[in-house]
């Protein structure tokens, strides 16, 4: 299994302003994702990482608020652009050689006021 | 999307007691089961991938059945530990691959 390590692990941040949230694996790996939970909801997929190109969004989830960079097969962010409270989440990464298995990172808990 | 619900939402389990919980899925364009335990401040860790109908899976106390054709799964925890509370997510995947998370059922082992 891959080890994958977020940064920040949380953080607290005001209404209006922009978070990036890192995720780095300690191999190449095929795919990596985005999701987030939202309080008393299920993980959702925000979208999936592609090396080299735009990432592909899930329904509800635009470029725009959440821009998705991954230089590399190892690298990727998560920003989340202008933030109102119900951006209030814990924000996950996961890598995946195959859709057998995926791989989540720790989270970044993040609390918008 | 895959409609997935977890039941219960949040049990308390005696240490030493079994337990089992549920995930109902759509029986439709299946194509894989996953299993996670995701602990407090801790990434949600794998434990099961599961593909076919009457598959069981075991690991250590915890193990799991597959019901493809009525669309269900369950997870069964024998002689329940503290170390085993935990939230328990299961995903199905549709042919596409993405995963689909169910809410979660909370687990909470007392001594």
């Amino acid at each position: 299994s891959a080890v994958i390590s977020q940064k920040p692990s949380r953080d607290i941040c005001q209404r209006g302003t922009s978070l990036t949230i890192q995720c780095q694996v300690d191999s190449q790996v095929t795919m990596m994702f985005w999701y987030r939970q939202q309080p008393g909801q299920s993980l959702t997929l925000i979208a999936t990482a592609n090396q080299g190109s735009e990432a592909t969004y899930e329904s509800g989830f635009v470029i725009d608020k959440f821009p998705i960079s991954r230089p590399n097969l190892t690298f990727s962010t998560l920003t989340v652009s202008n933030m109102s409270p119900e951006d209030s989440s814990i924000y996950l990464c996961s890598v995946a050689q195959s859709y057998n298995e995926q791989f989540f990172g720790p989270g970044t808990r993040l609390t918008v006021l | 999307i895959l409609n997935v619900e977890q039941s219960p939402q949040s049990l308390h389990v005696q240490e030493g007691d079994s337990t089992n919980f549920t995930c109902s899925f759509p029986s439709s364009n299946f194509y894989a089961l996953h299993w996670y335990r995701w602990e407090t401040a801790k990434s949600p860790e794998a434990l099961f991938v599961m593909t076919l109908n009457g598959d069981e899976k075991k690991k250590g106390r915890i193990s799991a059945t597959l019901n493809t054709k009525e669309g269900y799964s369950y997870l069964y925890i024998k002689g329940s530990q503290p170390e085993d509370s935990a939230t328990y997510l299961c995903a199905p995947t549709d042919s596409w691959g993405k995963l689909q998370f169910g809410a979660g059922t909370q687990v909470v082992v007392t001594p």
